[in-house]
């Protein structure tokens, strides 16, 4: 009875390179948040996929991020050209449905960007 | 718009003593669900408590209670017999949408 599974837990890119995070919530959830955390601070919202949708995606950033949660295999964040200020780590939490009182987090996944 | 106050950077608090941790709170939604979570050195985020909007009790989980004063609002977590485990960032948040900075609790020995 896995957990949610982040991978990569820690990921090095260059500026300017491509950062692939995944996601596979807990078995019988099919409700995606994805969070931001930068250092020092607490939890940016970014965006919330049901399975092959996309709820809420207002704490996205305009340009070079996206998400997708296919009907099969994990939730992927997706963050073209990284830059300095990407480095966060992003974290990835799972509920049964909309509307679920209680969410469960995944690791993390660290990101720097050299 | 949602937003979450978490006005103590950092507390800390003795070993075995009881901690009230500080959060308030605005939305102009009529009904909402208010969160506590932990999150430890190592990183990952622990649930540790619930409170609805609607909700006619105070919430409480083991050593956790909430102190939900909705004409306040305010949704302070209370911990009680503090342990050293305890020590970690806790975070208020509201309808899985909003985070307040944290607060990094310290329990000494």
């Amino acid at each position: 009875n896995a957990g949610v599974m982040q991978n990569p837990r820690h990921l090095v890119r260059r500026r300017g390179q491509e950062a692939r995070l995944r996601c596979s919530p807990m078995k019988g959830h099919s409700h995606v948040y994805w969070y931001r955390q930068l250092p020092e601070e607490g939890l940016k919202f970014m965006v919330y996929l049901q399975k092959e949708n996309i709820i809420d995606e207002s704490g996205m950033p305009k340009e070079r991020f996206s998400a997708e949660f296919p009907k099969e295999g994990p939730s992927i964040l997706r963050i073209q050209q990284v830059v300095r200020g990407d480095s966060a780590a992003y974290f990835c939490a799972s509920s049964p449905q909309v509307g679920a009182n209680v969410l469960t987090f995944g690791a993390g996944s660290r990101l720097t960007v050299l | 718009a949602q937003k979450i106050t978490q006005t103590q950077p950092g507390m800390f608090v003795q070993e075995k003593e009881a901690v009230t941790l500080d959060c308030t709170y605005d939305t102009s939604d009529p009904s909402y669900g208010l969160f506590w979570y932990k999150q430890p050195s190592s990183g990952e985020m622990i649930f540790l408590i619930y409170q609805g909007s609607y909700d006619q009790q105070n919430a409480t989980e083991g050593r956790y209670s909430l102190n939900f004063q909705k004409a306040r609002k305010s949704a302070n977590l209370v911990i009680s017999a503090s342990q050293l485990g305890d020590s970690a960032m806790y975070f208020c948040a509201m309808s899985q949408l909003t985070f307040g900075s944290g607060t990094q609790l310290t329990v000494l020995p």
